[in-house]
C-alpha cells in the first residue's frame, strides 16, 4: 500500500546534540509537511515543502531545519534540541496545494516519531 | 486563518448516533470544512470535508447550517475504534496546508 513512513517511531537523544528524524513517502506527492505535536496538545504546523520550494511558518524556530533531496524523502533536523523539543513530529503529504490540480487535496500523515530529549 | 470553536470532550455509547458540533462564525465565502480525526498513537487522518452542501462518506456526515456559521459531524453508529480527537479545521479555497485547532476528545462506552 503507498503511505507515509517515519523512522524510526521512538528516538531519544541529549540535550543540545543535533538529531535528524526521516520521512519518506511511496504516494509520489509533490507536497510534504512536518507537524509538531506536544503531549496533549493539537499538531502545529513547523513547514511544508511543494516540491523543493521551501516554506517556513512564521513562528517556527531556527534550530529547526528541513531537507528534501527528492520527491520521496524529507527530513527534520534540529540542530540542538532542547528540553521544549521532545514532542511527537508528524510528516504528512498531499498531492498537490492550492488546488492546482483541481479538487481537494487530502493530507496523509505518517505515524509519527516521539522524541525524548534526555 | 478563521477560527473553528469545539467542545474539549464528549462521550457516547457504543453502537448510538454522535453528533460532533463545530462553530466557525468567521467562516470566509472560499473556506471550506474539514474534519481529521487522530486514534490514538496515530497520525491525524481526512475524515470529510464540505463547503456548502451536506456530505456523506462511508465514515461519516457532514451537516453544514445554512449560513455556514456552524457544522456537524455526525458518526451513525460510534464503535470503540471511533475514540479519538476530531479536528473541525477551515481551508481556504480547500487546500491551504492544515492549521489544527484543539479538537473535541471523544469517548466511546462499551
Amino acid at each position: 500500500d503507498a503511505m507515509v513512513i517515519q523512522n524510526p517511531r521512538y528516538q531519544v537523544t541529549q540535550f543540545g546534540k543535533p538529531v535528524t528524524l526521516s520521512c519518506s513517502q511511496t504516494l509520489n506527492h509533490n507536497v510534504m509537511y512536518w507537524y509538531q505535536q506536544k503531549s496533549s496538545q493539537a499538531p502545529k504546523l513547523l513547514f511544508h515543502y511543494y516540491d523543493k520550494d521551501f516554506n517556513n511558518e512564521a513562528d517556527t524556530p531556527d534550530n529547526f531545519q528541513s531537507r528534501r533531496p527528492n520527491t520521496s524523502f524529507c527530513f527534520l533536523d534540529i540542530r540542538s534540541p532542547g528540553l521544549g523539543d521532545a514532542a511527537m513530529y508528524l510528516c504528512a503529504t498531499s498531492r498537490d496545494l492550492y488546488g492546482l490540480a483541481g479538487g481537494i487535496e487530502e493530507q496523509f500523515f505518517g505515524p509519527g516519531t516521539r522524541l525524548t530529549v534526555l | 486563518d478563521a477560527k473553528t470553536t469545539q467542545p474539549n470532550s464528549m462521550e457516547s455509547n457504543e453502537e448510538e448516533p454522535v453528533h460532533l458540533p463545530c462553530n466557525h462564525s468567521t467562516i470566509s465565502g472560499t473556506d471550506y470544512i474539514h474534519w481529521y480525526r487522530q486514534l490514538p498513537s496515530q497520525g491525524p487522518e481526512y475524515v470529510i470535508h464540505g463547503l456548502t452542501s451536506n456530505v456523506n462518506n462511508r465514515m461519516a456526515s457532514l451537516a453544514i447550517a445554512e449560513d455556514r456559521k456552524s457544522s456537524t459531524l455526525i458518526l451513525h453508529r460510534a464503535t470503540l475504534r471511533d475514540a479519538a480527537v476530531y479536528y473541525c479545521i477551515l481551508r481556504d479555497r480547500g487546500n491551504t496546508p492544515l492549521v489544527f485547532g484543539k479538537g473535541t476528545r471523544l469517548s466511546v462506552i462499551a
